[in-house]
């Protein structure tokens, strides 16, 4: 039985471009959350998402961010036009319920803009 | 503005002695409780989840919950240096539509 599933593990980006950041849950999951991590930071929630919704996008920057979970195929954060303070580690978290029970997290999306 | 805090290190314990992490949160309403791993350029590992207040223990591990306090701990026994890591403390208030909220982390050494 896979873990939540993240890809790309790294990605380098220059300043303007757009990335997508893609994630797996577990399989049974249906709830997604996604994190961003800065160097010596906690995690900060960004998005809960079911399929084909959009629980709660409270973390998630107002311009330039976006996410979707789609009836097939894995959710997607995507960032565009991408700046120098968008680096971080982007992890990805799949749970069967929204108490967060069975909360797993993916190995993480490495996010570079130069 | 919900809010988890912790005390972020390092913390130096010497190899079987106990640490202790200390964990406080200002969202009354939180429900679930949770203890993460995380070494250097990982993603965190589930620890420890705690939902009712009491202690829980779960081999060397053991979760403290005082939802008056709004107070969480975790005593790891027997210290080993593959415990060092981040430890992230991690809130939920549970049945809405909202994520975790982390704490920073506390950074444990573990001295051989």
């Amino acid at each position: 039985n896979a873990g939540v599933m993240q890809n790309p593990r790294h990605l380098v980006r220059r300043r303007g471009q757009e990335a997508r950041l893609r994630c797996s849950p577990m399989k049974g999951h249906s709830h997604v959350y996604w994190y961003r991590q800065l160097p010596e930071e906690g995690l900060k929630f960004m998005v809960y998402l079911q399929k084909e919704n959009i629980i709660d996008e409270s973390g998630m920057p107002k311009e330039r961010f976006s996410a979707e979970f789609p009836k097939e195929g894995p959710s997607i954060l995507r960032i565009q036009q991408v700046v120098r303070g968008d680096s971080a580690a982007y992890f990805c978290a799949s749970s069967r319920n929204d108490r967060g029970e069975g909360y797993t997290f993916g190995s993480g999306t490495r996010l570079t803009v130069v | 503005q919900k809010e988890v805090e912790q005390n972020s290190g390092p913390l130096s314990v010497p190899e079987g002695a106990i640490a202790s992490l200390n964990c406080t949160y200002s969202d009354r309403g939180s429900q679930s409780f949770f203890w993460y791993r995380q070494y250097s350029g990982k993603s965190p590992e589930l620890i420890m989840s705690i939902y009712s207040n009491g202690d829980k223990e779960d081999g060397r591990f053991t979760a403290q919950l005082n939802k008056a306090s709004q107070y969480v701990s975790l005593l790891i026994r027997d210290s080993q240096p593959s415990d060092s890591a981040t430890y992230l403390c991690a809130v939920n208030r549970g049945g809405g539509a909202d994520g975790l909220t982390f704490g920073k982390g506390t950074h444990l050494i573990i001295q051989p």
